[in-house]
C-alpha cells in the first residue's frame, strides 16, 4: 500500500523567509504532483514531476523530485504573505492515474 | 465558468436519507474521480472512471456508488448518508491518452454535512 508522507503538517513562519516542505512516499513511482489549496477552494495545480531529477520552479516556489530516495521538496524563497495556504502533494503508483495525497501542510505566512 | 463542474456546492441533510452529487466538465476528459477530503486527512479516493463503461472503487468505496452517464458526466451517491459522510467532496478528471501526464483537474467541491 502506497503511504505519502508530508513534513510539516504545520509551518508558520515569517515573511522573507526561506523553508522546504517535504513529501515522502513509500512505493516506487515517477510521477509527483503539488498542489495548493485555499481554505474553502479547490486544489490548484502548482507542479508535475514526472522523471527523477525533475526540478520546476513558478516564482518563489520550486519543486524537486528525487525518485530513489522516494522524496521530493517544495522550496518556499523569501515568502510573502499570499502563500499561506495548505500545499499537498500526491504520487501515481504505476502510472495507474490514481494520485495517492499526503495529509497536506498548512502554511502561514505573518507579516 | 469552471471547466469541472459540481452541483450541489453545498447540501445539508439527515441520517438516513439518499444523496446524489454531480460533477460535469467541459475539458473533454476521458477520466474523472471522486474524492473526499477530511481536516488533517489529505484527499482519498472513493471511485474513478477511466470511460463510461469503466468503474473502479477507490480506497474508501463503502457507503458510496457512482454513474457515468456521459463522458462529461459522474455523479456519486449515498444511499443511506450518515453522519461520518460529512466531508468536503470533489470531483477531478484527467486527459486519458498515452500521452497523459496524470495531472488532475478539480472542481470546486460540495461540502455535504449529514445530522
Amino acid at each position: 500500500e502506497l503511504k505519502v508522507e508530508q513534513n510539516p503538517l504545520f509551518l508558520s513562519m515569517q515573511e522573507g523567509k526561506n523553508y522546504t516542505i517535504y513529501c515522502n512516499y513509500s512505493t516506487t513511482s515517477d510521477r509527483l504532483y503539488w498542489y495548493r489549496q485555499d481554505p474553502g477552494k479547490s486544489l490548484e495545480s502548482l507542479f508535475v514531476l514526472l522523471s527523477n531529477g525533475a526540478v520546476k520552479q513558478e516564482g518563489r516556489l520550486m519543486a524537486s523530485l528525487d525518485t530513489k530516495a522516494r522524496l521530493s521538496t517544495l522550496h518556499i524563497t523569501a515568502a510573502v504573505h499570499d502563500l499561506s495556504a495548505t500545499y499537498f502533494c500526491a504520487v501515481d503508483i504505476l502510472r495507474a492515474q490514481k494520485l495517492v495525497f499526503g495529509q497536506g501542510t498548512r502554511l502561514t505566512i505573518n507579516p | 465558468d469552471a471547466d469541472v463542474t459540481q452541483t450541489p456546492r453545498n447540501r445539508i441533510t439527515k441520517t438516513g436519507k439518499r444523496i446524489m452529487l454531480e460533477c460535469s466538465q467541459t475539458k473533454g476528459h476521458d477520466r474523472m474521480y471522486w474524492y473526499r477530503q477530511d481536516p488533517g486527512l489529505g484527499l482519498q479516493l472513493i471511485y474513478y472512471s477511466f470511460d463510461v463503461k469503466d468503474i473502479n472503487k477507490g480506497e474508501i468505496s463503502d457507503g458510496y456508488s457512482v454513474s457515468r452517464q456521459a463522458q462529461a458526466k459522474f455523479s456519486l451517491s449515498l444511499e443511506s448518508a450518515i453522519p461520518n459522510q460529512t466531508a468536503l467532496y470533489f470531483c477531478a478528471t484527467s486527459e486519458g491518452d498515452s500521452a497523459n501526464t496524470g495531472e488532475l483537474f478539480f472542481g470546486e467541491g460540495s461540502r455535504l454535512t449529514v445530522l
